[in-house]
């Protein structure tokens, strides 16, 4: 079975600061990992995706992830916030070959300060 | 395009009342699964379905029954309501090829008191 922790459930940074948001996964078989944002009173959009090739990728709004096999890590990145990046943000996993059941993460709430 | 459409967007029941919310989407998406956000917990899926015809239950299907009648429409109904299951329910597909990623439904807010 798959499992997703995000490490932190609220981060405050301030404006142009850089961030990481941290996830790692849990599987025995090869995954797909996938970033989600929510914006408050909204649906989840995907963020960034990866599926396979380049373990660096890059993802709408600026932001990119860098997948770690041997660390089981997935984490997101952006080198200057935004005020309209304080969002939800959720990692997900889903197995290769499992079809397409995903599981999420419990979220990290970013906080963008002026 | 709509993309995934979620009705109603708020909803009130009382214990024991049952509803259906419904999800329709117009991208002939294969794949659709409901999902329940309930805080610090992040999205639980409930149920999903790979195709017209075919269900299965995910990680907490209990009180809840779905059907795909039609490739379009994945409509989730609550038996009989409970407090447990206030919660935000959405629906989010993917083509069916390839995970690419699902699209999602801006969500129902349902309270159950």
């Amino acid at each position: 079975a798959q499992s997703v922790t995000q490490l932190d459930s609220q981060v405050p940074v301030f404006e142009e600061a850089p961030v990481e948001l941290r996830c790692n996964y849990s599987s025995s078989v090869s995954v797909y990992l996938f970033w989600y944002v929510q914006y408050p009173n909204q649906g989840l959009q995907l963020l960034l995706k990866y599926l396979s090739g380049s373990t660096l990728v890059k993802g709408i709004n600026g932001f990119e992830a860098e997948f770690n096999k041997s660390q089981t890590s997935f984490h997101l990145r952006k080198p200057s916030v935004h005020i309209s990046d304080t969002a939800e943000y959720f990692c997900a996993v889903s197995e290769e070959t499992g079809g397409f059941k995903t599981i999420f993460g419990a979220g990290t709430r970013l906080f963008v300060k002026a | 395009n709509a993309g995934v459409t979620q009705t109603p967007k708020f909803q009130v029941l009382k214990t024991g009342q049952s509803m259906t919310l419904q999800c329709a989407q117009d991208m002939n998406h294969e794949y659709m699964s409901w999902y329940r956000q309930d805080p610090g917990m992040g999205l639980r899926l409930i149920h999903y379905s790979v195709g017209a015809g075919i269900t299965d239950q995910g990680e907490v299907p209990n009180g809840y029954n779905v059907s795909r009648s039609t490739t379009e429409d994945f409509p989730l109904r609550l038996l009989s309501a409970a407090p447990s299951q206030t919660s935000v329910y959405f629906c989010a597909s993917i083509l069916g090829t390839v995970n690419y990623g699902y699209t999602f439904g801006s969500g129902t807010r349902l309270t159950v008191v």
